[in-house]
């Protein structure tokens, strides 16, 4: 079955980076678009970022474009999640989830990033 | 920027039927998702372009989308069904999420 498993959360500073990681398996990784989407505590659902199959194009929401980098490695089957300059307000719970076109059948678990001093 | 509108709360009784509204601009020419989440627990879709459920998700959830709203409608609506509900849409190449709407079954 498809399982998608992030790591790589934790807490830390004002201006600090983190990389995210999300694994999976159940699925031919390298022939599905991804997308990272978090949630802040007690608050919505937010769009982070979205990869294209291959990788050749990504799209970011506005909050993070030009801090946040979205990569991935098929040959290893893991989506990354590069998060520079972070915020207190970036604090949530990330989650990777499969695109099947234009819609997320498949989420993982998420992983928390805090973002405090 | 897009935004997708829905009321922050919806309660109905066991039995009936709930509809969770989802507003946006000409949101009837785009394909609209909904996801179901409960607390502590990943998001689960259960409706995507428009009308279609994925497979195991029962059959009194269904899916209206026309103008500027689309509609969850919950048919029957059960004890477990009482969750958060988001609606999604695409605008040009980003996702964009409603803002939630916790449905209460009482």
């Amino acid at each position: 079955q498809v399982q998608l498993v992030e790591s790589g959360g934790g807490v830390v500073q004002p201006g600090r980076s983190l990389r995210l990681s999300c694994a999976a398996s159940g699925f031919t990784f390298s022939s599905y678009a991804l997308h990272w989407v978090r949630q802040a505590p007690g608050k919505g659902l937010e769009w982070v970022a979205l990869i294209s199959y291959d990788g050749s194009n990504k799209y970011y929401a506005d909050s993070v474009r030009g801090r946040f980098t979205i990569s991935r490695d098929n040959s290893k089957n893991t989506l990354f999640l590069q998060m520079n300059s972070l915020r207190a307000e970036d604090t949530a719970i990330y989650h990777c989830a499969r695109d099947l076109g234009g819609y997320l059948n498949n989420w993982g678990q998420g992983t928390l990033v805090t973002v405090s001093s | 920027s897009y935004e997708l509108t829905q009321p922050p709360s919806v309660s109905v009784s066991p039995g009936q039927t709930a509809s969770i509204t989802c507003s946006g601009d000409k949101l009837g020419d785009k394909y609209t998702c909904w996801y179901q989440q409960k607390p502590g627990q990943s998001p689960v879709l259960v409706i995507y372009q428009d009308t279609k459920r994925p497979s195991g998700i029962p059959e009194r959830f269904s899916g209206s989308n026309s103008g500027n709203t689309a509609t969850l409608t919950i048919s029957g609506t059960q004890a477990m069904d009482e969750a958060d509900y988001y609606c999604q849409a695409w605008d040009s190449s980003t996702m964009v999420f409603g803002g939630g709407t916790k449905l209460t079954v009482l």
